[in-house]
């Protein structure tokens, strides 16, 4: 079991560029999570996926969108980067909503 | 607004002496507490969920303490390991009305624990 695995580790874009940070859970879980975790700052939800076709803003939503693809994968996009952005993000899954989360490796990205 | 305090920020000790860990919440209606253990470079890693009918907690040398009364949680480390370093984040689930089965979870910024030989 590989649990949650998150691609890339680490990213560097110019301001305006986009990219999809891709997560994967292979323990069959239910629901899903993106955060973002900035210097000095507890960690803060972004969206999150209940069930497999449904999908909900956090906390901090603006900037972001997600994709569902399907029960093991759930992506995060940033259409337009803004320096902003620069975090490290986190994927997370659990069986349901409020059980125990699972967290990915993280991806570090910086906004130039 | 809903918080989680920890404290102290940071905090370095001998290798082999104990410590404890506070957090401080408002978040009210919750369901459990946690803690988890965030090493350098990686995601948080759980150590303890305690309900909010529970008063403690082990997980080996990691022990949780809650009191609902007075909104506070406390995790203490026993016999401390270089491997302890690492920043160690309170997080309350609030419970969301009107559905919601996401339960909202409200972390701390987490005290970064230093443990030096």
């Amino acid at each position: 079991n590989a649990g949650v695995t998150q691609t890339p580790k680490f990213q560097v874009l110019k301001t305006g560029q986009s990219m999809t940070l891709q997560c994967a859970q292979d323990m069959n879980h239910n629901s899903m999570y993106w955060y973002r975790q900035d210097p000095g700052m507890g960690l803060r939800l972004i969206y999150y996926s209940a069930s497999e076709g449904t999908t909900d803003k956090g906390e901090v939503p603006n900037g972001y969108n997600v994709s569902r693809l399907n029960k093991r994968e759930f992506s995060l996009r940033l259409e337009s980067a803004a320096p902003s952005q620069t975090s490290v993000y986190f994927c997370a899954s659990s069986s349901i909503g409020g059980s125990e989360q699972y967290f990915g490796p993280g991806t570090r990205l910086t906004v130039t | 607004k809903n918080q989680v305090e920890q404290s102290p920020q940071s905090l370095i000790i001998l290798e082999g002496k104990n410590c404890t860990l506070q957090c401080n919440y408002t978040v009210s209606p919750f369901s459990n507490l946690r803690w988890y253990k965030q090493d350098t470079g990686r995601g948080p890693v759980s150590l303890t969920i305690m309900t909010f009918s529970e008063n403690t907690k082990s997980n080996g040398r990691y022990t949780a303490t809650l009191d609902a009364d007075t909104k506070q949680s406390s995790l203490h480390i026993t016999a401390s390991q270089l491997s302890d370093s690492a920043s160690y984040i309170c997080v309350v689930s609030e419970i969301v009305k009107n559905g919601g089965s996401q339960g909202n979870l409200i972390f701390g910024k987490g005290t970064k624990l230093s443990v030096k030989p």
